[in-house]
């Protein structure tokens, strides 16, 4: 699977958006991007997850540049309770099943 | 609960001393995962069954780890002769589905020590 390198923290004050990039330069044509959050004290938490379109849901917005090297988070009005440890990770789909989470992005919203 | 359920919450083991690790998935969840993410570092993967069925057993980092899910439901995580080096958080997280693509839901981990 792909590496991902990310930033190790960023803040954001509350209430704006918080975009957090993610580098993916050797993904390949049938890798995923993966992105889950883990909030102190509790497992991680599935936010989104696109190969090549830019994906929306609920939680946030996944934004994959053109030639997938890399990709932005985006909560777009981040909240206190979005402070976490953001993970993002490239998986082959109908690899193996392990997750590679790496280190993330410690993410500090201020109030 | 509707969640992933582990217990306990906390251990304290003496070295040496075997333990084991309890997750009860999501009702119906037929993917079941267990990871290990020491202090300050994100979780890595340990094993996966389906059902009953333990398909990936490649994480495990020795013999004296082992896994089991025998009515394809409650998992056990157990690890004998625990070592200080063992400590950890331990995670399992479930699937509904077979599906690589399906979103995993984890339990908030059992944080063993080990003295």
């Amino acid at each position: 699977d792909a590496k991902t390198t990310q930033p190790p923290s960023m803040d954001c004050a509350e209430g704006r958006a918080a975009n957090l990039p993610c580098n993916h330069s050797t993904i390949s044509g049938n890798e995923y991007v993966y992105w889950y959050r883990q909030i102190h004290s509790q497992g991680p938490q599935y936010i989104i997850h696109g190969l090549k379109n830019n994906e929306t849901n609920e939680m946030a917005s996944l934004i994959i540049t053109e030639d997938r090297k890399s990709s932005t988070l985006i909560l777009p009005h981040a909240t206190l309770r979005d402070t976490a440890v953001y993970y993002c990770i490239v998986r082959v789909a109908g690899g193996n099943e392990k997750l590679t989470f790496g280190t993330g992005t410690r993410l500090t919203i201020i109030p | 609960g509707a969640g992933v359920s582990q217990s306990p919450r906390y251990k304290v083991a003496k070295r040496g001393q075997d333990v084991a690790l309890r997750c009860d998935p999501i009702s119906g969840h037929v993917s079941l995962f267990w990871y290990q993410q020491a202090l300050g570092q994100g979780p890595e993967f340990l094993t996966y069954f389906q059902n009953e069925a333990q398909l990936d057993k490649s994480g495990l980092p020795s013999d004296r780890f082992f896994a089991e899910r025998p009515e394809g439901s409650v998992s056990t995580l157990k690890i004998q002769r625990t070592q200080q080096e063992d400590s950890a958080v331990y995670l399992c997280a479930s699937r509904r589905g077979v599906q690589i693509n399906e979103k995993l839901f984890f339990g908030s981990g059992t944080q063993l020590s080990v003295l």
